[in-house]
This record gives structure tokens, sequence and C-alpha cells, in this order.
């Protein structure tokens, strides 16, 4: 049981918008900022967007997130075959004084 | 550009204590402002914090782990590494070595290793 809730599938046709949900508490996301992770199939992951809303050099427009009281959210606009991956939040927890991960979401693009 | 590598070995005998190291090249360990940090991940299963360390020593250990972990940092080889005992088939997974920035290494992982796959099993 993952500390921050992810929903476990998410799917969209290309060129559709998707959203992934990412619900924590007061002591995770309430307190900290949520980063977003990519992770291809068969490869290490890779950061999609930090404190919150930021996205690093490389990662397209598409790509937003944003966050609100205890849940977070990332959206992806212009689906592509390519955004097919795993996705997960994640974000300092000052109760455990760690990192939490969501349990990821499986996006499919049909 | 910095670069992370795992390295250890991929079958290790229950019970026994897991040793890996990752090795960082195109920076220093040693450059203030930067955690270091394992992550891992079970087979098919989401991904599990497992503690960060600063050059100088501090760390921070997941809670769950904690009573077996323990994270070193060799700045003369510029590595740092992960020490985990007692293992179960529960600690088979893919692990990963990262660099959390942000304050005091609370932020974002960034960049990874390419992760190395560790099995328990006799």
């Amino acid at each position: 049981q993952s500390v921050l809730t992810q929903p476990p599938s998410a799917s969209g046709t290309p060129g559709q918008r998707v959203t992934i949900s990412c619900s924590g508490s007061s002591s995770n996301i309430g307190s900290n900022t949520v980063n977003w992770y990519q992770q291809l199939p068969g490869t290490a992951p890779k950061l999609l967007i930090y404190r919150n809303n930021q996205r690093p050099s490389g990662v397209p427009g598409r790509f937003s997130g944003s966050k609100s009281a205890t849940s977070a959210s990332l959206a992806i606009s212009g689906l592509q075959s390519e955004d097919e991956a795993d996705y997960y939040c994640a974000a300092w927890d000052d109760s455990l004084n760690g990192v939490v991960f969501g349990g990821g979401t499986k996006l499919t693009v049909l | 550009q910095l670069q992370l590598q795992e390295s250890g070995p991929g079958l290790v005998k229950p019970s026994e204590t897991l040793s890996l190291t990752c090795t960082v090249s195109g920076g220093s360990i040693s450059s203030s402002s930067y955690y270091w940090g394992w992550i891992r991940q079970p087979p098919g299963k989401g991904l599990e914090w497992i503690g960060s360390i600063y050059y100088s020593g501090n760390t921070y250990y997941n809670p769950s782990l904690k009573s077996r972990v323990t994270i070193s940092v060799d700045t003369s080889k510029n590595q740092f590494s992960l020490k985990l005992s007692s293992l179960t088939a529960a600690d088979t997974a893919v692990y990963y070595c990262a660099r959390p920035t942000g304050s005091r290494g609370k932020g974002w992982f960034d960049p990874w290793g390419q992760g190395t796959l560790v099995t328990v099993s006799s």
C-alpha cells in the first residue's frame, strides 16, 4: 500500500488529453512539492515534472503538473503513442522523514 | 553531463548482505548542495525509496528498511554504496541510484542510473 494514491491505469487515444491524479496527506503533498517520473518499458525512471509544475529541459510542453492542497495531477495533452509508460508521483513526507512514491499509473495509448 | 552507474552482484543468498556501489561520473560527489540516493523496484511493482546520503555522511533512511540499511560515501572514488542485510526473496528488485535535488535532498531525483537487478535466491 503506497503512501500516495494513484489510479493503477489510465488510457486515451492519440491527440486526446489525459490526467493522472495523485492523492496524499498534509504531511507529504500538503506541505512539500510534488515530482513526477515517467518510466518507459524496460528503462529507468526519468524526471518529468518537479516542484509541482516545472518541466526539466527537454520535456515537451504537452506535459504539465498542478497541485492543490493534498492532491496533485499530471496532465498530458496531445497524447502520442510514445507516451505509453508508467507514471509515478513522489513527495517528501515530514512524518516519515523520507520520500514517498505513488503506486504508479500505467498509461495506455489506444 | 552527470552520469550514475550501479554495480554489484546479480544474485545473493537469503539471510546474506547485499552490497551495491554507484559510481558518479561527470561531476564530483563532494559537490555541495547534493545528496545521493538509492531507490528499488520489485519486478512488476512500483518504486520504493531506500535512503539518501550527503557527502559529509548525513543520511535519511526509509523507516521500513532502516534497521537493515547502511548507505556510505567514498569521496576518493567518487562513489556511494548501499548495504542491505538479512535478505529475503522480498528484496529481489531492480536497484537504482539517483541524485536527489532540492533543499537538503528532499526534492526530485535526477539523474538516475540504469539500474541493476538483484535476485535473492539460494
